[in-house]
């Protein structure tokens, strides 16, 4: 079993729509959470971090924590053609550096 | 300063041969990451540096893959005796590296894109 697993995708919703991004997370010990976007062919650049149970809001951008679950989501509100990337959630546990990424969610939103 | 800088940024070799990449961190950044990514798939954690300590190599694919860090600063990733499934992008990402903080911002270089024929 992967320690982070997202669905590959692709999403496609149309310009305005959320976007509900998914990853699941194996390790009960995971402390920090993390989406990353990744347009194609470029490097990954960090969009929002969350450490506690709950929802936490940044623009358009909500990250959502369940650790009982042992799931984080990320929603995209009004979501735009420039969104349209690949999305990877990491996962590390608490003072440890090593993160463990999944394989990445594309998402195509749609004029 | 600048960003995390990497070179060269595309690297074309014949299978057998040796590379070396460079990453050149943010200035102060004491926690250094290489990583690997193949087309269409995720980060795979390669090495991990922090500070004066002992790398975690633990992501390392085999023993013709090394890498050091010279001064806390730049860091060199080796693969020796290069086969056609190493061709990947090699992404090298820093972050602060303070200790007892909560997982921490990495960020990321461009990347090497290599090729082996």
């Amino acid at each position: 079993q992967k320690e982070v697993e997202q669905n590959s995708g692709p999403l496609s919703v149309p310009e305005g729509a959320i976007a509900s991004l998914n990853c699941t997370y194996s390790d009960r010990g995971s402390q920090s959470f993390f989406w990353y976007r990744q347009y194609s062919g470029k490097s990954p650049e960090l969009i929002m971090s969350i450490y506690s149970n709950g929802d936490k809001e940044d623009g358009r951008f909500t990250a959502q924590l369940n650790k009982a679950s042992q799931y984080v989501s990320l929603l995209i509100r009004d979501s735009q053609p420039s969104d349209s990337a690949t999305y990877l959630c990491a996962v590390n546990m608490f003072n440890f550096n090593k993160f463990y990424f999944g394989s990445g969610t594309k998402l195509n939103v749609k004029p | 300063g600048a960003g995390v800088s990497q070179s060269p940024s595309n690297k074309v070799t014949e299978k057998g041969k040796d590379v070396e990449l460079r990453c050149d961190p943010i200035s102060g950044h004491t926690a250094l990451y290489w990583y690997r990514q193949s087309l269409g798939q995720g980060l795979e954690f390669l090495i991990y540096f922090q500070g004066n300590s002992a790398p975690d190599k633990s992501g390392l694919p085999s023993d013709r893959f090394s890498a050091e860090r010279t001064g806390g600063s730049v860091s060199t990733l080796t693969i020796q005796r290069t086969q056609q499934e190493d061709s990947a992008v090699y992404l090298c990402a820093s972050s602060l590296g303070a200790s007892g903080i909560r997982g921490e911002t990495q960020y990321f270089g461009p990347g090497t894109r290599l090729l082996v024929l």
